[in-house]
C-alpha cells in the first residue's frame, strides 16, 4: 500500500545537527513532491519545507531557511531533511506527507527533541 | 509567513451543522484556490479532508465540505456525529513554493 515511514529522530543538543529519513513504498517516488512538516506539542502544524519531483526545486519556511537542507534520493524511494544548527524551538514530530490533492499521504511522524 | 487565523474551539450537537473559518490574506488564501483542510486526532497523522478549497477526497464523508469568500476559507461538516470530534487545520498554498497552516481549531461534538 502507499506509505511513507519516517526515521532518525531523537534527543540532540542544542547547535548539532540531525537527518531525518522519510522511505516512501507504494507509488512511483519520483513523479511526486513531498514536504516536511512539524508539530510540536500540543501545537499545530507547521509547513517545514517541500522539494518537488525535480530536485532542484527546493522551498523552505523561514524558521528553516538556512538551517534545514531537504533533498531526496529517487533511486532509494527517500526523502531526507538534515537539520543543522539546532534549537529548543525545533522540538517537534517531524511529518513527511506527499503532495498531491493537498497532502494526501502522511508518514506516522518522527520525534525531535533538542535538548542539552 | 503568518499562520492562518482559525478559532481555537467550536462545538455542536450531534446531527447539527457546524463551521470552521480559516482567514489568511490576500498573499495566500485570496490568490489561490489551493486551501486544503485536515482532521487530526490525538496520536496521529493529519488525514485531507478537503483540497483545492472545496473538493473532496475519494473516501471522505460528504458531509464535509469547503468553500472561500476573499481571504477566508471555511469547512462545514454536516450532520455531526461523535466520530467527527477532533483537530482540523486549514492550509494554503502562499507563494514561492510555500505553504502555510492555521492555528487548528478544536471541535467538541457535544
Amino acid at each position: 500500500q502507499v506509505q511513507l515511514v519516517e526515521s532518525g529522530g531523537g534527543v540532540v543538543q542544542p547547535g548539532k545537527s540531525l537527518r531525518l529519513s522519510c522511505a516512501a513504498s507504494g507509488f512511483t517516488f519520483r513523479n511526486y513532491g513531498i514536504h516536511w512538516v512539524r508539530q510540536a506539542s500540543g501545537k499545530g502544524l507547521e509547513w517545514v519545507a517541500l522539494i518537488w519531483s525535480d530536485e532542484n526545486k527546493e522551498y523552505y519556511a523561514d524558521s528553516a531557511k538556512g538551517r534545514f537542507t531537504i533533498s531526496r534520493d529517487n533511486s532509494k524511494n527517500t526523502l531526507y531533511l538534515q537539520m543543522n544548527s539546532l534549537r529548543a524551538e525545533d522540538t517537534a514530530v517531524y511529518y513527511c506527507a506527499r503532495s498531491f490533492l493537498g497532502m494526501d499521504v502522511w508518514g506516522q511522524g518522527t520525534t525531535v527533541t533538542v535538548s542539552s | 509567513q503568518s499562520a492562518l487565523t482559525q478559532p481555537a474551539s467550536v462545538s455542536g450537537s450531534p446531527g447539527q451543522s457546524i463551521t470552521i473559518s480559516c482567514t489568511g490574506t490576500g498573499s495566500d488564501v485570496g490568490t489561490y484556490n489551493l486551501v486544503s483542510w485536515y482532521q487530526q486526532v490525538p496520536g496521529k497523522a493529519p488525514k485531507v479532508m478537503i483540497y483545492e478549497v472545496s473538493k473532496r477526497p475519494s473516501g471522505v464523508s460528504n458531509r464535509f465540505s469547503g468553500s472561500k469568500s476573499g481571504n477566508t476559507a471555511s469547512l462545514t461538516i454536516s450532520g455531526l456525529q461523535a466520530e467527527d470530534e477532533a483537530d482540523y487545520y486549514c492550509c494554503s498554498y502562499a507563494g514561492s513554493g510555500t505553504f502555510v497552516f492555521g492555528g487548528g481549531t478544536k471541535l467538541t461534538v457535544l
